[in-house]
């Protein structure tokens, strides 16, 4: 089976403009969790979405913002990109809403804002 | 709020050595707690979990945890290093019957040398 895969895997922007990743959960998991891991941190929780409705939201401004597909596929939108958003920015994959289990991690987006 | 602490920010061991990465979690009750492995470029990799029962966890590649309520650690122990366990390491920490969002460390680089 396919892992997680997300889309596009390095990308670079200019600040103030918009990005869009994407992520494709393992067949079979519904719920699509977006972090952002800034070089030198651990990933930093942003968004859950289960059955195409947001579970949770980590402490991010309204600049970024998540959709979930009926195929549970996932996007995360960033608008009016700053410097501070230069990150690798994970997707993880989960069969339920709950957490009650295992965390299946894409490779990543790493984006560049120059 | 929950936190986690791996005060450990670059560990350096001889291949054969045995190894301890140190996780000190902040949270009101019983958590669920994890290891994490990310290898360069790469995403991450469970290597164990913690929900409740036995408080010595066993993991993947020869990895184990304990769990320690009064200390509030997780302390990640494997006996043997193999040169391939070199990457960074992460602890993070769950609320029970919550949505998925997981708290990471800010992770501790391992070296292994011959």
């Amino acid at each position: 089976d396919a892992g997680v895969t997300q889309s596009p895997t390095h990308l670079i922007k200019t600040r103030g403009q918009h990005v869009t990743l994407r992520c494709s959960p393992i067949s079979g998991h519904k719920s699509v969790s977006w972090y952002q891991q800034v070089l030198g941190q651990g990933p930093q929780f942003i968004f859950q979405y289960y059955e195409k409705e947001e579970r949770g939201r980590g402490n991010f401004p309204d600049r970024f913002s998540a959709r979930q597909f009926p195929n549970y596929s996932s996007e995360l939108n960033v608008n009016a990109l700053l410097l501070g958003d230069s990150a690798l920015y994970l997707c993880a994959s989960h069969r339920g809403g709950g957490n009650t289990g295992e965390l299946f991690f894409g490779e990543g987006s790493r984006l560049t804002v120059l | 709020a929950q936190s986690v602490t791996q005060p450990d920010i670059h560990i350096t061991v001889s291949e054969g050595a045995s190894l301890e990465l140190r996780c000190n979690y902040s949270y009101g009750a019983t958590p669920y707690l994890f290891w994490y492995v990310q290898s360069p470029g790469q995403g991450l990799q469970l290597l164990l979990k913690y929900f409740s029962g036995d408080t010595l966890v066993q993991g993947i590649k020869g990895f184990e945890a304990e769990f320690k309520r009064s200390q509030s650690s997780f302390n990640l122990r494997k006996p043997s290093v193999h040169w391939s366990d070199a990457a960074e390491y992460f602890c993070a920490v769950g609320a029970p019957g919550g949505y998925q969002k997981v708290t990471f460390g800010t992770g501790t680089k391992l070296q292994v040398i011959p």
